[in-house]
């Protein structure tokens, strides 16, 4: 595997379920992300690890919840999802996140959710 | 407010017809502008990276500049393996990373 991977592709969900979304960058990065794709609006940042910290929670609603174990793995967790919450879930990494410095992020291919 | 702009929203072309994308932005301070491509069910592709008024960069039909307020990605002759949703963000010289997206510009080149 090369680049930046998720899992699932896509994921169809009912509002009362939890289920997990799984990202892995194999770039050896050390920063993180997760964003919103809906149609018809710009890609929005939900949350932002760097090494393994969360550093920035862009008022997401909890009923998204994040993990990072390691700099390699990302989670998503989702319970109690509304229909809006329905878009294509990217992660992306960069090199690094701290204040200064500037890394361009790579994206992995996104989790298309659908919530019935 | 943070902002960023695209225009057109969308844009067919002939191919090796040239044109230029635009990507109007305001911001407090700009630490920089990415270029990104964005193909159909795909992640974003990162393209250019620009930092100053004035500097431009270039990858095959591709070339990005940057002014104070704007940049513009021309492209020379596309082709229609160049079809896709260009997205442009930039990156506010202020503390924290997140970058401003803006809507993007689908581009269709047909034969």
């Amino acid at each position: 595997e090369t680049g930046v991977t998720q899992t699932p592709r896509h994921l169809v969900m009912g509002m009362t379920n939890k289920k997990s979304l799984k990202c892995e960058q194999h770039l050896g990065h050390n920063a993180m992300y997760w964003y919103k794709q809906s149609a018809k609006k710009p890609l929005e940042l939900m949350f932002v690890y760097n090494f393994k910290e969360q550093t920035e929670n862009n008022s997401v609603p909890s009923r998204f919840s994040p993990e990072c174990p390691n700099s390699s793995h990302l989670f998503l967790h989702l319970h109690t999802l509304q229909p809006e919450d329905s878009a294509l879930y990217l992660c992306a990494s960069s090199q690094d996140s701290s204040f200064g410095m500037l890394y361009e992020q790579y994206f992995g291919p996104g989790t298309r959710l659908t919530v019935t | 407010e943070d902002q960023v702009t695209q225009s057109p929203e969308a844009l067919r072309l002939q191919e090796g017809e040239s044109s230029s994308l635009n990507c109007s932005y305001t911001v407090s301070g700009l630490r920089g502008l990415f270029w990104y491509r964005q193909d159909p069910g795909k992640g974003p592709e990162f393209l250019f990276t620009l930092y100053s008024a004035g500097e431009e960069k270039e990858k095959e039909r591709l070339k990005a500049t940057l002014t104070k307020k704007e940049s513009f990605l021309h492209i020379t002759a596309p082709k229609p393996e160049d079809s896709a949703t260009y997205l442009c963000a930039v990156q506010p010289n202020q503390a924290g990373t997140a970058l401003i997206f803006g809507k993007g510009t689908t581009l269709s080149v047909s034969s």
